[in-house]
């Protein structure tokens, strides 16, 4: 079956607009999780969606926010871009919610996306 | 301050060779660590540890948790060159804020 899959796959914006990531879970996966990586911070979780629910949520400001459709694809939107925004999203799903669950993530190719 | 320290930071062998990479941390409330794979892509989940002594294997991998000494290992035995990568270590408590690791690259030489 069809992987994670993740839209756009890279973007390139201006400081002070904001953009809209898109994720596409694996099919019968309703658990989705958002990743931030950069050379310098390494990766860092966001947040995790369940059943349209944020269920966890990482140390990341209020400009960063998502949400989950009842088809369990997820979207993720950063308002107000700044410089440091730029970075790799991932996005992973899994069938169980909860990063502590035996469940295997699995992860999308990721939006690069650029701040200019 | 919760914090993960992997090391090395980078490590180059040769093909065959067994490698183990160390992973410590400093977590208030530990649920459990995670170990990743990260190429040119997306990471690829690895295994997840939430309890001591038991050892979790997959082909050349395998991964041991020690929760009274605050470290994980991740062994890769007969190297080879398609294990190049770098592997980051994630622990998660039960706050859910996780941590990472800077990652330590692996450079495995025919």
């Amino acid at each position: 079956k069809a992987g994670v899959t993740q839209t756009p796959r890279y973007l390139i914006k201006t400081r002070g607009q904001q953009v809209t990531l898109s994720c596409s879970p694996i099919s019968g996966h309703r658990s989705v999780s958002w990743y931030q990586q950069t050379p310098g911070q390494g990766l860092q979780f966001l947040f995790e969606y369940f059943s349209e629910t944020q269920r966890n949520k990482g140390n990341f400001p209020g400009r960063f926010s998502g949400r989950q459709f009842s088809n369990s694809r997820s979207e993720m939107n950063v308002s107000t871009l700044e410089l440091g925004d730029s970075a790799l999203y991932l996005c992973a799903s899994s069938l169980e919610p909860g990063l502590a669950s035996t469940d295997t993530q699995y992860f999308g190719p990721g939006t690069r996306l650029t701040v200019l | 301050e919760d914090k993960v320290v992997q090391s090395p930071l980078s490590l180059v062998v040769h093909e065959g060779d067994t490698v183990t990479l160390n992973c410590s941390y400093e977590v208030t409330n530990f649920r459990s660590l995670l170990w990743y794979k990260q190429e040119k892509k997306a990471p690829t989940f690895l295994f997840m540890l939430t309890s001591s002594g038991i050892e979790k294997k997959s082909g050349r991998l395998s991964s041991i948790l020690d929760k009274k000494e605050l470290f994980s290992i991740l062994n890769i035995t007969a190297t080879q060159t398609g294990d190049s990568a770098v592997y980051l270590c994630a622990v998660e408590p039960y706050n859910n804020d996780m941590r990472f690791g800077a990652g330590t690259r692996l450079t495995v030489k025919p």
